[in-house]
């Protein structure tokens, strides 16, 4: 199957900063993109669908000014959280859909601190 | 796409079957079921995935009610390293990158 890079694993920043999280398709270009966040003891929770060249298309309660997308290449998606908060703290978790032989395949998450 | 109803949690004895229930009673005659996990703060991995035929690869077994409207995945001999919370989705389209949204999911924890 593909390979789906994550990157940074864990991040801590401070309140009011802005994180940058990358999530690289390796083997596989990628022309949708997913992005997850979930919280301790609860399900992956999807945030945005993100499409190569176009738009990000953000679950309802998602706020897309909030959470920008970046999907520039075909290998390439990025999440920035901007103005962290601490209730922005959370697992953030990318994927890519690799078509039908491969499916989905998941980054390995990045851990979000904020204090 | 359909919803899907799992037990919360689960326990298995090392060695032994772990048998996961899912119920989709709601499926449509174009929605695959599928099987992910997730192993603690790690990302879900792909387990299997059927129509309406029973499914097997070298993780697991995936068997279909001829109704369609429940499935159960079984992971033969389970192993410590099998302990993760299963997710049983039913989405459209084998060939569609649509979006894929996950429940709750079922924690199943095997005992040495």
């Amino acid at each position: 199957g593909a390979v789906v890079s994550q990157h940074p694993s864990w991040v801590i920043c401070k309140s009011g900063t802005s994180v940058k999280i990358e999530c690289r398709s390796l083997d596989f270009q990628a022309t949708t993109m997913f992005w997850y966040r979930q919280f301790p003891k609860q399900s992956l929770m999807l945030m945005a669908t993100s499409n190569e060249g176009s738009k990000a298309t953000y679950e309802q309660g998602v706020e897309k000014d909030k959470f920008l997308i970046n999907h520039a290449s075909l290998t390439l998606s990025t999440l920035t959280v901007t103005s962290a908060h601490p209730e922005d703290s959370s697992f953030y978790i990318c994927s890519i859909w690799g078509g039908a032989s491969i499916g989905y395949t998941f980054g390995s998450g990045t851990r979000l601190t904020v204090v | 796409d359909a919803k899907t109803t799992q037990p919360t949690s689960m326990d298995c004895a090392e060695g032994r079957a772990a048998n996961l229930p899912c119920n989709h009673s709601t499926i449509s005659g174009n929605e695959y079921v599928y099987w992910y996990r997730q192993i603690h703060s790690q990302g879900p991995q792909y387990i299997i995935h059927g129509l309406k035929n029973n499914e097997t690869n070298e993780m697991a077994s995936l068997i279909i009610t001829e109704d369609r409207k429940s499935s159960t995945l079984i992971l033969p001999h389970a192993t410590l390293r099998d302990t993760a919370v299963y997710y049983c989705i039913v989405r459209v389209g084998e060939t569609s990158g649509s979006r894929l949204t996950f429940g709750e999911g079922t924690q199943l924890t095997v005992n040495p």
